[in-house]
């Protein structure tokens, strides 16, 4: 098993691109989640899906949008990409409480908005 | 103020040394709590559950205190491959999909 796959794992962009930032699992996960993280922050929470179908604001929402295209894929898209929105991006996912629920993450994105 | 906060550190200690680091949290309806360890330019991994009777994973021993609402996190007879920033992680009662993370403390374990 692969686990949690981001791509891509870095990218430069200039003020005002957009990009979508993709992810998968392969544990027949339910919950899934983008954080970002910067220096002296942790992670925060940007979206979340806690089921296919559904999606939901964490702490950072704005600026970002997300899809829960099917139970594998959680992708984040930004659509004017600003340089605030410079950082890593990791994407996780949980099989919830009944398992513990822990988390598990992909290996990261490292955006650089110009 | 943050949910969750964290003494960045580093602490640098010598091989064998025992270790422990705080991490307090702000919501007192908080449910759940983990430490989660990330390596440098790495993804975080859980390290381990807190309980509120305190749990023990060979060196690694971590206890919650509601009353004072803070967790903690004791790691003896450290190793080389101890070093890495280490991530207090709480969940509001609420709401279990929303974890929120501290900015981590960061061991450097020297030979």
């Amino acid at each position: 098993n692969a686990g949690v796959t981001q791509t891509p794992k870095f990218q430069v962009l200039k003020t005002g691109q957009s990009m979508t930032l993709q992810c998968a699992q392969d544990m027949n996960h339910n919950s899934m989640y983008w954080y970002r993280q910067d220096p002296g922050m942790g992670l925060r929470l940007i979206y979340y899906s806690a089921s296919e179908g559904t999606t939901d604001k964490g702490e950072v929402p704005n600026g970002y949008n997300v899809s829960r295209l099917n139970k594998r894929e959680f992708s984040l898209r930004l659509e004017s990409a600003a340089p605030s929105q410079t950082s890593v991006y990791f994407c996780a996912s949980s099989a919830g409480l009944a398992r513990g629920n822990e988390q598990f993450f992909g290996p990261g994105t490292r955006l650089t908005v110009l | 103020r943050k949910e969750v906060e964290q003494d960045p550190g580093p602490f640098n200690v010598p091989e064998g040394a025992t270790v422990a680091f705080n991490c307090t949290y702000s919501n007192s309806a908080s449910q759940s709590f983990f430490w989660y360890r990330q390596d440098c330019r790495k993804e975080p991994k859980l390290l381990m559950s807190v309980y509120s009777s305190g749990n023990e994973d060979g060196r690694f021993t971590a206890q919650l205190n509601r009353a004072s609402q803070y967790i903690s996190l004791l790691i003896r007879d450290s190793k080389l491959s101890d070093s890495a920033t280490y991530l207090c992680v709480v969940i509001p009662i609420y709401n279990f999909n929303k974890f929120y993370f501290g900015s981590g403390t960061k061991l450097n374990v020297k030979p």
